[in-house]
Parts: structure tokens; sequence; C-alpha cells
């Protein structure tokens, strides 16, 4: 079975300042990884995703991410915050690079920036 | 904009009832997959369905059932409600060939309250 844990419910950082949401991953194949971000009233919207051509993954807004097998982790960053980065983050794990295949999601991280 | 619209946004219902909540798919997308997200969790998924047939299934009881159309809309219903069936709940459609990679659009979810 798959299984994601993002440490922090809800993380806050200064306008300008770097964001780190952290996510670990369990998986018994090799994995998918995925990160969405949630806007309110609004559905999720992929930022990047992992799919063993490269560990460091970049996305859009500036987001990325890097794959670390070792410590079984994928960990979302962005050098500077900006004020419309604030929204909800989840990240997922599948087990195949498809449309068809359901993603095992985290709990979420809610991001506040703060001017 | 995603391209996949959901309908209606707001539901009240009371227990025991019956809800019917709808999605249209982007134009094209021959897969669609129905995830509940309650409140403070991630996304999770309830079923799928490709070429109209049921194609996978979460842990969600048999009172949770679905239906795709060939005009690329689809419908969840859930029997007998509960109250822990309020969530939000996300359609998120694909157009899947066989070849991977193939990406994900999530509608904004239709909110379901049941008192």
């Amino acid at each position: 079975a798959q299984s994601v844990t993002q440490l922090g419910s809800h993380v806050s950082v200064s306008e300008g300042a770097l964001v780190l949401l952290r996510c670990n991953y369990s998986s018994s194949v090799p994995p998918y990884l995925f990160w969405y971000v949630q806007y309110p009233n609004q559905g999720l919207q992929l930022l990047l995703k992992y799919t063993s051509a490269a560990t460091l993954v970049k996305g859009i807004n500036g987001f990325e991410a890097e794959f670390k097998k070792s410590e079984t982790s994928f960990h979302l960053t962005k050098p500077s915050a900006h004020m419309s980065d604030a929204a909800e983050y989840f990240c997922a794990v599948s087990d195949r690079n498809s449309g068809n295949t359901p993603l095992v999601f985290g709990k979420g991280t809610r991001l506040s920036v703060i001017a | 904009e995603t391209g996949v619209t959901q309908s209606p946004t707001h539901l009240i219902k009371t227990r025991g009832q019956q809800v019917t909540l709808r999605c249209s798919s982007q134009s094209g997308h021959n897969t669609v997959s129905w995830y509940q997200q309650a409140l403070g969790q991630g996304p999770q998924f309830i079923f799928q369905y490709y070429r109209e047939e049921e194609n996978g299934r979460g842990n969600f009881p048999p009172r949770f059932s679905g239906l795709q159309f060939p005009n690329y809309s689809s419908e969840l219903n859930v029997n007998a409600l509960e109250l822990d069936d309020s969530a939000l709940y996300l359609c998120a459609s694909s157009l899947v060939g066989g070849g991977g990679n193939e990406k994900l659009f999530f509608g904004s979810g239709t909110q379901l309250s049941v008192l």
C-alpha cells in the first residue's frame, strides 16, 4: 500500500522568504509523486510531478521538488514566497504515471504568506 | 480554467436522503475519477470510470455509485446519506490513451453538507 505524510498542517512564511513544504512517502514499488495546489473555492492544480526521469523536478510558479529515495522524501520548495502562493498544498503518490491511476493524497499543508 | 465543471457548487441534504452530483468533463476525455475531501483531509479516491465502465474503486461502500455518459458527463450518486458524507466532492477527468503521462484536470468541487 502507498501512503504520504505531510509534516506540518500549517506553514507560515514572510513574503520573500524560502518556502519549504515537507512530504514523505511510503511505497512498495517505485513511486510516482505529485504536488498539487488548491486555492480557495477551486479544484486541484498540478504543480509538478516526479516520474523517475530526473530527481530535481521544476514546476509552475517557481516551485521545485527533489526526490530523495534514501530519505523517502519529496519536499516542495520555492526560493522566494509571494502573497499569491497562499493556498493549500497536497502531496500525492501513485504507482503509475497515467491519467487512470488513483492518487493517494496527504492531508495537506496550508501555506500562509505574511506581508 | 480546467474545462471541468461540477454542479451544484453547494448542496444541503438531511441524513437518509439520496444525492446526485454532476460533472462535465473536458470534451474527448474518456476517464473520470471522483474523490471525497473531508474537512482538513486530503482527497480520497472513490472510484473511476473509463469509457462508461467502472474501472477501479477505493474503500467506499456500495451506496456510493456512479455513471459516465457518452457526452463526457458523469454522476456520483450517494444513497442513505450519513453525517460523515459531508465533504467536498471533486471530479477529475483525463484522456487516457495507453501511453501514460496523461494529465488529470480537476473541477472546483461540490460542497455537500449532510444535516
